[in-house]
């Protein structure tokens, strides 16, 4: 597609159930970024991939958390057991190679945790 | 490690009149540094991007910035503000190779 697709695109959950958050990066994009935002509140990185290479996960709150990519293309980042506290808008971004190519953010997932 | 100091999380400023957004960045390496501008209920857009080719850098809507490595700063700047400008604003650094990582927002309010 032309842009970075998030699905779905907005989601309301029990607290206690497990989501999960959906990211088509721009076609080509090597570097796929996921973050998180609360509510009036900034850029939070949740993890980094990055071609073949090993993601960064340095961003990830808790082992409740976790993302997979498919090769270059789909991300898919989860939520086991969410919480309250999870309630926020998830953004995805992509970029060519992330050496500072500009990257290209998605209109995000707004998760509500009820 | 990277990281960035949006040092206002507030401004406000008055229609017609300069804007100054103020981003400082800390880095082992030459960064690539961005502005984007998020309306409300809206994604982020991306106003400009310094990556060590020229250190002004011009962006979208009239907004510009300037990189100065001796200070570490990259302030975002507008000689005349207009209400649409209205929104939050961020910084972000990006080291080859690593992830991109925001400031933690300016809230810039224009009044008429």
């Amino acid at each position: 597609g032309a842009g970075v697709s998030q699905s779905p695109s907005n989601k309301v959950t029990e607290k206690g159930k497990d989501v999960e958050l959906r990211c088509d990066p721009i076609s080509g994009h090597t570097a796929l970024y996921w973050y998180r935002q609360r509510l009036g509140q900034g850029l939070e990185f949740l993890i980094y991939f990055q071609g073949n290479s090993a993601p960064d996960k340095s961003g990830l709150p808790s082992d409740r958390f976790s993302a997979e990519r498919t090769g270059e293309s789909v991300s898919t980042l989860t939520i086991q057991r969410t919480q309250q506290e999870d309630s926020a808008v998830y953004l995805c971004a992509s970029s060519l190679d992330g050496n500072g190519n500009t990257i290209y953010f998605g209109e995000g997932s707004w998760l509500t945790v009820v | 490690a990277q990281s960035v100091t949006q040092l206002d999380s507030h401004v406000s400023v008055s229609e017609g009149t300069p804007v100054l957004l103020r981003c400082n960045y800390s880095s082992s390496y030459s960064p690539s540094l961005f502005w984007y501008v998020q309306h409300p209920n809206k994604g982020l857009q991306l106003l400009l991007k310094y990556t060590s080719a020229a250190t002004l850098v011009k962006g979208i809507n009239g907004f510009e910035a300037e990189f100065k490595k001796s200070e570490t700063s990259f302030h975002l700047t507008k000689p005349s503000a207009h209400m649409s400008d209205a929104a939050e604003y961020f910084c972000a650094s990006n080291q080859a190779g690593t992830a991109l990582i925001f400031g933690k927002g300016t809230t810039l309010s224009v009044s008429s």
